[in-house]
């Protein structure tokens, strides 16, 4: 089946510096790459959809100088927070479609727990 | 705008007992598709069933079965025979036909008891 991982699994960095999470598709090629951010015992919410190739689209309230998005190769999309807060500190999980198979799921990756001291 | 309604904060059922879980949507499209998710403690998202809006008839994968009434804009999950490993919390997700994104409920938390 369709695999997504993300690295790291957990980040601990301190406020005002920068971390990266890392989002790929182990066993497809994905042209969209979904993120979405989850605080605690609260739904999934879209934060952007990055195209490969091209500019992440933002959803509404998201800021992109804060959450940037790159989508550099068919199995690879990154989300750097940059000048993190404590305010940042939350789960953010990834997303993928395969959509040469034509699918019209989106498979998960297992989500990197941010925490901004 | 699409919205995704989940009434049922939290719900419990005893081991090998049957439990439905509500969920209901507004759009004004015609084709779209349905899913419930689960994320148990582990937090890693997983599909348990989809439902295309064109089709009348309802989904089921093994014990998980859904009611799909397109009229009345609502798509409950049942989940029968529950098990302990079926403790998680669920999230209804609506997805317009040749669009990406995908809106989620605000999720149930459903807790099963030996």
């Amino acid at each position: 089946g369709a695999v997504v991982s993300q690295h790291p699994s957990w980040v601990i960095c301190k406020s005002g510096t920068s971390v990266k999470i890392e989002c790929r598709s182990l066993d497809f090629q994905a042209t969209t790459m979904f993120w979405y951010r989850q605080f605690p015992k609260q739904s999934l919410m879209l934060m952007a959809t990055s195209n490969e190739g091209s500019k992440a689209t933002y959803e509404q309230g998201v800021e992109k100088d804060k959450f940037l998005i790159n989508h550099a190769s068919l199995t690879l999309s990154t989300l750097t927070v940059t000048s993190a807060h404590p305010e940042d500190s939350s789960f953010y999980i990834c997303s993928a479609r395969d959509h040469a198979s034509g699918g019209n799921e989106q498979y998960f990756g297992p989500g990197t727990r941010l925490t901004v001291t | 705008a699409q919205t995704v309604t989940q009434s049922q904060p939290e719900m419990s059922v005893q081991e090998a007992e049957t439990v439905t879980l509500s969920c209901t949507y507004d759009t004004s499209e015609s084709n779209y598709y349905l899913f419930w998710y689960k994320q148990p403690p582990s937090r890693q998202m997983i599909l348990v069933i989809r439902q295309e809006a064109y089709k009348q008839q309802n989904a089921t994968e093994n014990r998980f079965s859904v009611n799909f009434q397109k009229a009345a804009k609502s798509f409950s999950l049942k989940i029968s025979d529950s098990q302990l490993g079926d403790t998680a919390m669920y999230f209804c997700a609506f997805r317009v036909t040749n669009t990406d994104k995908l809106i989620f409920g605000t999720g149930t938390r459903l807790q099963v008891f030996p």
